[in-house]
């Protein structure tokens, strides 16, 4: 059956240094990529999409791979700030299917 | 925001009590979803629906039903529940025309406690 890893639990960085967050998957070949933002007690919240036949995706700060080679999507937040402090959700979908969501990356960035 | 209302947003109930979740949107898409979050799982698709009086089953369907008399809300119930089924559900809803992004728009979530 197909299976989505990010990368740890937990990642704790440094204050304006860049997090990079990883999303490898297994049994499956999505056509999209979705990556979500959740803060404690609220619903996670779309940040980008990235297609099979897009090598990179940014929005401001942000930036997102995907190979599909490796089965792997990395994503990045540039001069990470304490309010980039969140969970991250990767999701995998295929056209007419329904997207599949990883286990998270809660991210801590430290002042 | 997306115009999602989840209720209720807390609630403690007994095994094999019924318990009602509403999902109510105003947003007018078509599609809308009930997932369950649980440490270490993520988020796994419950049921889903495609429009009105259409509904499909999802990754963890089991104990659960759903309806959707409106395009506006989407019940989910628990006949009997369980211990298992503690957890934090949410709704969420999307408009897969917009192709653009596939986004889905979540509510802010449901925390039931079985005892």
């Amino acid at each position: 059956s197909q299976k989505i890893e990010q990368n740890s639990e937990a990642l704790n960085i440094q204050e304006g240094k860049t997090a990079t967050l990883t999303c490898n998957y297994t049994n499956y070949s999505p056509a999209y990529l979705q990556w979500y933002r959740q803060d404690p007690g609220r619903g996670p919240v779309f940040l980008l999409l990235i297609r099979e036949n897009e090598k990179e995706k940014r929005k401001e700060r942000l930036k997102v791979t995907f190979d599909t080679t490796l089965k792997q999507s990395l994503f990045h937040i540039t001069a990470s700030q304490p309010a980039d402090s969140a969970t991250y959700l990767c999701a995998l979908g295929n056209y007419g299917q329904n997207f599949v969501f990883g286990p998270g990356t809660r991210l801590s960035v430290l002042p | 925001d997306a115009g999602i209302t989840q209720s209720p947003r807390h609630k403690v109930t007994e095994t094999g009590t019924p318990v009602t979740l509403r999902c109510h949107q105003t947003e007018n898409h078509r599609y809308m979803y009930w997932y369950r979050q649980d440490p270490g799982h993520g988020l796994r698709l419950i049921h889903y629906s495609y429009g009105v009086k259409d509904t499909d089953k999802g990754e963890v369907s089991d104990g659960y039903s759903v309806s959707r008399s409106k395009t506006e809300d989407f019940l989910l119930t628990l006949e009997s529940a369980t211990s298992s089924q503690t957890s934090v559900y949410f709704c969420a809803i999307s408009d897969r025309r917009r192709m653009n992004t596939g986004e889905l728009f979540f509510g802010e979530g449901s925390r039931l406690t079985v005892l």
